[in-house]
């Protein structure tokens, strides 16, 4: 995998389902990997930031694993409720060429989640 | 706290003429700063970012320029527009690298 990719693209889900999407990005050189929820008419927020194979971050009812060695990370959203409703960007960032990490966010397209009430 | 701001929020612009897209970070000191374009149906694509002032670093070739006269202000500029400059632009600030960045409200910019 050469570019990040999210799928599905869009998800429309009810109130109170839990649901999940996914985020593959290049395996190799990763450094780490960002989330974002961003909202019509509002600027993306972010929710994590993640560096640590096997790792596990959570916020209220969303959380988030990641697989290095596979290059993919999951979200989950448990009980989705109305206000969930957001594009949901993650961003991958590898090591450069020269000892560092690069300073550049590679995002995917994003997933659009509707929370119908 | 710390604040991004961004503007215009909107902008109609004709074919050659030219931008300036203007962002300033409050309540933070020597921030990276970002500038990233999102055309339709793609993600966002990084344009600038610098780590301080009078340090930019573009990461694809392109009609448009940045600068950094201050420590918390980023300018996006071209001298002439084209229609493909067309999309939602956004600035975003980050304390370093490492860490998340916060996002300003965008400017949406239609090229005539």
């Amino acid at each position: 995998i050469l570019n990040v990719e999210q799928s599905p693209q869009s998800l429309h889900v009810q109130e109170g389902d839990s649901t999940n999407f996914t985020c593959s990005f290049p395996s190799s050189n990763f450094y780490a990997l960002h989330w974002y929820r961003w909202e019509t008419a509002k600027s993306p927020e972010a929710l994590f930031v993640m560096t640590l194979n096997g790792d596990e971050k959570k916020k209220g009812r969303i959380s988030a694993t990641l697989n290095t060695k596979e290059g993919y990370s999951y979200l989950y959203i448990k009980g989705s409720q109305p206000e969930d409703s957001a594009t949901y960007l993650c961003a991958s960032r590898a090591w450069g060429n020269y000892g560092g990490a690069t300073n550049k966010l590679i995002f995917g397209t994003g997933t659009l989640l509707a929370v119908q009430p | 706290s710390q604040t991004i701001h961004q503007w215009p929020a909107t902008l109609v612009q004709p074919v050659g003429s030219p931008l300036s897209l203007e962002c300033t970070v409050e309540g933070t000191s020597n921030p990276n700063l970002y500038w990233y374009r999102q055309a339709a149906g793609r993600g966002l694509q990084l344009l600038f970012y610098s780590v301080g002032i009078g340090q930019i670093s573009s990461e694809v070739p392109q009609n448009l320029s940045a600068s950094r006269p201050q420590d918390r202000q980023f300018i996006l500029s071209s001298k002439k527009l084209l229609l493909s400059d067309s999309g939602f632009y956004l600035c975003a600030w980050s304390l370093t690298p490492n860490q998340p960045q916060h996002f300003g409200d965008g400017t949406r910019l239609s090229i005539l």
